[in-house]
């Protein structure tokens, strides 16, 4: 298996604009996670799915932010619009529940708005 | 309110000094501890699953620990592959994980 696939890697863009970030997780895991990393503030849970529904999106920061699972084997997590502050790096991670918990994670996508 | 936090900072030791790393948390219910390795420019990487007080589990050089109220990372006659941030993280109700700031160590030949 190839594992969590993000994509693009890099992602720069100016503010105002809107930014889709692309995560394809391992297949026959049934959890997939959304998380931000910044120097400030660590990583920190944005949203999590379980078999594609929604389960808790109390991490996203505002509106501006919504995340999508289309399928077992997609999903996106959008900027509408960016500001700079979003600058960071967003992982997604897929888990398969019965294997100690441990979450595999993407390479993640680093994003500057400027 | 739920806290975990890693010490120190930054570790540096020289190659084949041992050491520790601490997790010390306040949760509510913890369902689970867990130790990740993040390398520059990755994501973390899975390491260990600890659950109640008085595991212990081990990989390679690392050996993984766990009491009522923290966690040590025991890293014995430590290489310079073995550089890299940990983190150490706690699973809360539903599955909501909270990872500490982490512990950069940096492993000199």
């Amino acid at each position: 298996d190839a594992g969590v696939i993000q994509s693009p890697r890099h992602e720069v863009t100016e503010m105002g604009q809107e930014v889709t970030l692309r995560c394809k997780p391992i297949s026959g895991h049934d959890y997939l996670f959304w998380y931000r990393q910044t120097m400030m503030r660590g990583l920190e849970l944005l949203i999590y799915f379980n078999n594609n529904v929604p389960i808790d999106d109390s991490g996203m920061p505002e509106d501006r932010f919504s995340a999508k699972m289309p399928n077992a084997s997609f999903s996106t997590l959008k900027i509408q619009p960016s500001e700079p502050r979003d600058s960071a790096v967003y992982f997604c991670a897929s888990q398969h529940r019965g294997t100690d918990y441990g979450y595999t994670f993407g390479s993640g996508t680093r994003l500057t708005v400027v | 309110e739920d806290q975990v936090t890693q010490s120190p900072e930054a570790l540096r030791l020289q190659e084949g000094e041992s050491s520790s790393l601490n997790c010390s948390y306040t949760v509510s219910g913890l369902r689970g501890l867990f130790w990740y390795r993040q390398d520059p420019g990755k994501g973390p990487e899975f390491l260990f699953t600890l659950y109640s007080a008085g595991e212990e589990k081990e990989k390679e050089r690392l050996k993984a620990t766990l009491t009522k109220k923290e966690s040590f990372l025991h890293i014995t006659a430590p290489k310079p592959e073995d550089s890299a941030t940990y983190l150490c993280a706690v699973l809360l109700r539903g599955n909501d994980m909270r990872f500490g700031a982490g512990t950069r160590l940096t492993v000199k030949p």
